[in-house]
């Protein structure tokens, strides 16, 4: 089965730095998303994107946050300059069309200290 | 907005007996998806079942399957014959079109020996 790939797996940085969070999605998906999960929290949307540009964002993904794809293949998260709270599970994931399976990355694990 | 609620934090079943996770929903759509995700430690999300609102034939996955509800909003999982491997976390969510998925809060779900 096809997979979504997200790099690195884990991720430590201090607060106030930036960080970009990668992930490869499926070649033929038009429609990528990333969530986050707290730990031992629900699983969270931030940011929908299609056709190049954001099509929806939650209130979560504020002004320190950034999505880019900048070359057809690549999908990336970037926040600007990171807070305590931001640690958390990033998952990536894809899908072709609206009626077929989402597909996930297995997850960036990102710690601020 | 649509909101996705599971009440039980934790269930607990014998191995081989069966056990159910409930979920309820809310939205004024018609036309949707409804998913249960398994996460074990790792993290990883893995779809476990599938439902399209507009089918009123209850989803089946081997020893999963689902009680879909449509009026009440109510669609729960039931695993049948547990086994120690299906202990983890499971997500209910929601998702209409290519749009966002909306988690429920998660049940934890051991097995006892």
């Amino acid at each position: 089965e096809p997979e979504v790939t997200q790099t690195p797996s884990h991720q430590v940085t201090q607060m106030g730095q930036e960080v970009i969070l990668r992930c490869v999605p499926i070649s033929n998906h038009l429609y990528f998303y990333w969530y986050r999960q707290i730990l031992g929290q629900k699983v969270e949307f931030l940011v929908s994107f299609y056709n190049n540009e954001i099509s929806e964002k939650s209130e979560i993904f504020d002004d320190q946050f950034s999505v880019e794809r900048p070359d057809g293949s690549n999908f990336t998260l970037k926040i600007r300059s990171t807070k305590l709270e931001d640690s958390a599970m990033y998952f990536c994931a894809s899908i072709r069309q609206e009626n077929e399976k989402l597909f996930f990355g297995s997850g960036t694990q990102l710690s601020v200290l | 907005a649509q909101t996705v609620t599971q009440s039980q934090p934790e269930m607990s079943v014998q191995e081989a007996e069966t056990v159910t996770l409930s979920c309820t929903y809310d939205t004024s759509e018609s036309d949707y998806y409804l998913f249960w995700y398994k996460q074990p430690p790792s993290r990883q999300m893995i779809l476990v079942i599938r439902q399209e609102a507009y089918k009123q034939q209850n989803a089946t996955e081997n020893r999963f399957s689902v009680n879909f509800q449509k009026a009440a909003k109510s669609f729960s999982l039931k695993i049948s014959d547990s086994q120690l491997g299906d202990a983890a976390m499971y997500f209910c969510a929601y998702r209409q079109g290519a749009q966002k998925l909306v988690f429920g809060q998660g049940t934890r779900l051991t097995i006892n020996p």
